[in-house]
């Protein structure tokens, strides 16, 4: 069975860091691309990065670049974001989930809530 | 980046009523666009990728059409349990990007 876990979330300062991890089971996460989302309290879904299956390709929406990084642990078959300037608005409910062969996110977590203020 | 703008931001349904959600993009993306159904406090659910394909277990009552710019989900039949928030998806390109949600509710 597919099982994403999200975990790492919590208060942070604006201007801290964070790092979230997604630890995966049932499939290996190097095999796949793989995503983090975010959601807003009350808000929409927005599509944070991704990191392709060679480890090599990886891609961020404009307001996160420079500031955040994903990366991955093939050992520990997990993923990771680290998120460094930390601002209000990346306040969120932040879920990782593995992109589909033939696109979208078949596989998701249940998702960690990061709270930026003061 | 591709823009999308989804449509309505909500409505109000009827059990059994036919329902249609209306997605355009900024520019074409083939058929590179998939439609979720989240509800309160869960994560996502997939239910159409590739524009028009079914994901595993979804029932068939749910149908996605479109191509390049315009697309559309409709749900035939509205059961009591789809009532919740509908978002679309692009995935051409590097950067991904979700629509801004249709919410149904019960009329």
């Amino acid at each position: 069975e597919v099982q994403l876990v999200e975990s790492g979330g919590g208060l942070v300062q604006p201007g801290g860091s964070l790092r979230l991890s997604c630890a995966v089971s049932g499939f290996t996460s190097s095999s796949y691309s793989m995503s983090w989302v975010r959601q807003p309290p009350g808000k929409g879904l927005e599509w944070v990065a991704n990191m392709k299956q060679d480890g090599i390709e990886k891609n961020y929406v404009d307001s996160v670049k420079g500031r955040f990084i994903i990366s991955r642990d093939n050992a520990k078959n997990s993923l990771y974001l680290q998120m460094n300037r930390l601002r209000v608005e990346d306040t969120a409910v932040y879920y990782c989930a593995r992109d589909g062969l033939y696109g979208g996110n078949p596989h998701w977590g249940q998702g960690t809530l990061v709270t930026v203020s003061s | 980046d591709i823009q999308m703008t989804q449509s309505p931001s909500s409505l109000s349904a009827s059990v059994g009523d036919r329902v249609t959600i209306s997605c355009r993009t900024t520019q074409s993306i083939s058929s590179f666009l998939n439609w979720y159904q989240q509800k309160p406090g869960r994560a996502p659910r997939l239910l159409i990728y590739s524009a028009s394909t079914l994901q595993h277990g979804v029932p068939s009552r749910f149908i996605g059409t479109g191509h390049g710019t315009d697309f559309t989900l409709t749900i035939t039949s509205l059961q009591p349990e789809d009532f919740a928030t509908y978002y679309c998806q692009q995935s051409s390109g590097p950067v991904w990007t979700f629509g801004q949600g249709t919410k149904i509710d019960i009329k």
